[in-house]
């Protein structure tokens, strides 16, 4: 079972930036499509992005786009994700997932790393 | 946008007794449904996938069914470490990835 740390959440102002990143190992990471999902204090789970094991192919959900940037190195098993003019509905625990193929559903999940939008 | 509804929001079951959770899709996602169990300050664990599939290291008290737009989670035997938060997942239709309202299983 592969194993996924993200990290560098915290708090941010409104229209501010940050950037999240998933280590992966203990799984071939280049052979995995690769996704964030959000879950809002108390609430259910949102699908923010996705990118194609190759890299080849990106999606975000409408509420992101324009905003938030997906991106991947495979050759040190990272993903990232570039948040910008953050508010304070991305307020989340924001965790990296992993899918294979072309089934789209998430067959491992790290931990999650906190995101605080705030004044 | 597909839109997953989970019912009921809260279920209320006692050790032991049989949990029965429903799934309804906006519009027919064939077999493409996933369920994911959340646990209080945990991840989601993908429980089952193409609709009735467990996936690895899931006990067989676990099972799904339906096709379309209709998919219910069955746990035959609720076991302690079972009460929990249970979403849906379709992935026939994307973007977006779409989940239900998620369903808590709780200590009657």
């Amino acid at each position: 079972q592969g194993q996924l740390v993200e990290s560098g959440g915290g708090v941010v102002q409104p229209g501010g930036s940050l950037r999240l990143s998933c280590a992966a190992s203990r799984f071939t990471f280049r052979s995995y499509g690769m996704h964030w999902v959000r879950q809002a204090p108390g609430k259910g789970l949102e699908w923010v992005a996705f990118i194609r094991d190759d890299g080849s192919e990106i999606f975000y959900t409408d509420s992101v786009k324009g905003r938030f940037t997906i991106s991947r190195d495979n050759s040190k098993n990272t993903l990232s994700l570039q948040m910008s003019s953050l508010r304070p509905e991305d307020t989340a625990i924001y965790y990296c997932g992993t899918s294979y193929g072309s089934s789209r559903y998430f067959i491992d999940w790290g931990r999650g790393t906190r995101v605080t939008v705030s004044s | 946008e597909i839109v997953m509804t989970q019912s009921p929001a809260t279920l209320s079951v006692s050790p032991g007794e049989r949990a029965t959770l429903s799934c309804r899709a906006s519009q027919g996602v064939f077999g493409n449904l996933a369920w994911y169990q959340q646990k209080p300050g945990q991840a989601p664990r993908l429980l089952i996938y193409a609709t009735s599939t467990r996936a690895t290291g899931i006990p067989a008290r676990f099972s799904g069914s339906g096709y379309g737009t209709e998919f219910t989670l069955t746990i035959s035997s609720l076991q302690s470490e079972d009460f929990a938060v249970y979403y849906c997942q379709q992935y026939h239709d994307w973007p977006p990835l779409t989940f239900g309202g998620g369903t808590k299983v709780e200590i009657k």
